[in-house]
């Protein structure tokens, strides 16, 4: 199973700013993805993250907004821009072995 | 696309009672199927997975069976404790692809 790790585990932000989440996977992994939950609500997907190539963003998710990096196997961050309370969220890693998905314990945002 | 639909709730039950939470999929091929739990204030994990269709997952006294020919995938346990309230995802992927997830639902047991 992979394990893995996000920093920070929470923030309070201001509007306007931005936030940059690490994800950190104790082994190599080619399918990363970033969800984003609601307060109350179900998981959706923001982006698709494979090493070596560019992110792939679901419907209503755009790359000016949530900028990926994914330099390697292990690691990927997403950024958070410009926020406005609307971003107040948890934003989990999650990775794909061997038909299994895992996910970080997530990052809870708040933004004021 | 592939979807999940989910009994949205929320449940509240006595300990001890009979928990079902339906889920229904819709999928163009044949997806592996998941129960995750999200206790409060924690992360993700998960309860249990059927990989194809007939196979039952079970785990914590917690049992779904995947059902092809009504593309379900109910929650069920024979008698719940206070510890098992917290919010159940029904999950699918292909395999290909990301996770798909249901609406959550919010269980709720009452000593």
């Amino acid at each position: 199973s992979a394990v893995i790790s996000q920093k920070p585990s929470r923030d309070i932000c201001q509007r306007g700013t931005s936030l940059t989440i690490q994800c950190q996977v104790d082994s190599q992994v080619t399918m990363m993805f970033w969800y984003r939950q609601q307060p109350g609500q179900s998981l959706t997907l923001i982006a698709t993250a494979n090493q070596g190539s560019e992110a792939t963003y679901e419907s209503g998710f755009v790359i000016d907004k949530f900028p990926i990096s994914r330099p390697n196997l292990t690691f990927s961050t997403l950024t958070v821009s410009n926020m406005s309370p609307e971003d107040s969220s948890i934003y989990l890693c999650s990775v794909k072995q061997s038909y299994e998905q895992y996910f970080g314990p997530g990052t809870r945002l708040t933004v004021t | 696309g592939d979807s999940v639909t989910q009994m949205e709730g929320p449940v509240t039950l006595s300990e001890e009672a009979f928990l079902t939470i339906n889920c229904t999929y819709t999928a163009t091929g044949y997806p592996s199927l998941f129960w995750y739990v999200q206790y409060p204030g924690e992360g993700l994990q998960l309860l249990l997975k059927a990989t194809k269709a007939d196979d039952k997952g079970s785990n914590k006294g917690f049992e779904a069976t995947y059902r092809k020919e009504t593309t379900s995938f109910h929650l069920e346990k024979g008698s719940v404790q206070v510890s098992d309230s917290a919010v159940y995802f029904c999950a699918l992927t292909d395999n290909n692809n990301d996770m798909r997830f249901g609406a959550g639902t919010r269980l709720t047991v009452k000593p």
